[in-house]
């Protein structure tokens, strides 16, 4: 059983701080690495993708990968009230004959407070 | 660019009454779509595999006589819920993957469809 752990939260962070999350996976085969954003009610949004070890950043947001600790984190940076959500970490399990599939952590609440 | 759609955006229905649901890619081709479903406070679950021109995959405990899926076209898959039961009220979430998107396999998501079955 593939599994990818997620801290449920919620992740409490003073709007204008760092909001940092992480999450591990099981499968050490894994290739690539999603964040989606999810806001009550609604369906998930992509927000980052990574593949290589190291960081990726794009605007205010930071994913750092580390395949031989099975680890993947994401930073907010100068968190917003609008940045409260639940995050899912997402995880590709590729399967030839089922398509590529993702499994998705259990997802991080975080609150900014103004 | 990579919008996915669903339709309807939500659903009533009555007990053994059968409900389908649509989801499109509408700027790109998917060859493969994904249907999960997602109680409240829960996270997503993979419901199926949705192959064009082929038949679903389904994840175990998902039955797929319940859980109907076709897969037309490449912008096109539909799922429908089979005489639905109240336990079958749910959020239920498509993706589509971009055929010419290549090799890391992001998944873009429809909006969703909310069902309550009376």
């Amino acid at each position: 059983q593939k599994e990818v752990e997620q801290n449920s939260g919620p992740l409490s962070v003073p709007e204008g701080a760092i909001a940092s999350l992480n999450c591990t996976y099981s499968d050490r085969v894994s290739q690539s690495f999603f964040w989606y954003r999810q806001y009550s009610g609604k369906s998930p949004e992509l927000i980052m993708s990574i593949y290589s070890n190291g960081d990726k950043e794009d605007g205010r947001f930071t994913a750092q990968l580390n395949k031989a600790s099975q680890y993947v984190s994401l930073l907010i940076r100068d968190s917003q009230p609008s940045d409260s959500a639940t995050y899912l970490c997402a995880v590709n399990e590729k399967i030839k004959a089922a398509g590529n599939k993702l499994t998705f952590g259990g997802g991080t609440r975080v609150l900014v407070k103004p | 660019g990579a919008v996915v759609s669903q339709h309807p955006s939500w659903v009533i229905c009555k007990s053994g009454t059968s409900v389908k649901i649509e989801c499109r890619s509408l700027d790109f081709q998917a060859t493969t779509m994904f249907w999960y479903r997602q109680f409240p406070k829960q996270s997503l679950m993979l419901m199926a595999t949705s192959n064009e021109g082929s038949k679903a995959t389904y994840e175990q405990g998902v039955e797929k006589d319940k859980f109907l899926i076709n897969h037309a076209s490449l912008t096109l898959s539909t799922l429908t819920v089979t005489s639905a039961h109240p336990e079958d009220s749910s959020f239920y979430i498509c993706s589509a993957r971009d055929t010419a998107g290549g090799p890391w396999d992001e998944q873009f998501f429809g909006p969703g469809t909310r069902l309550t079955v009376l």
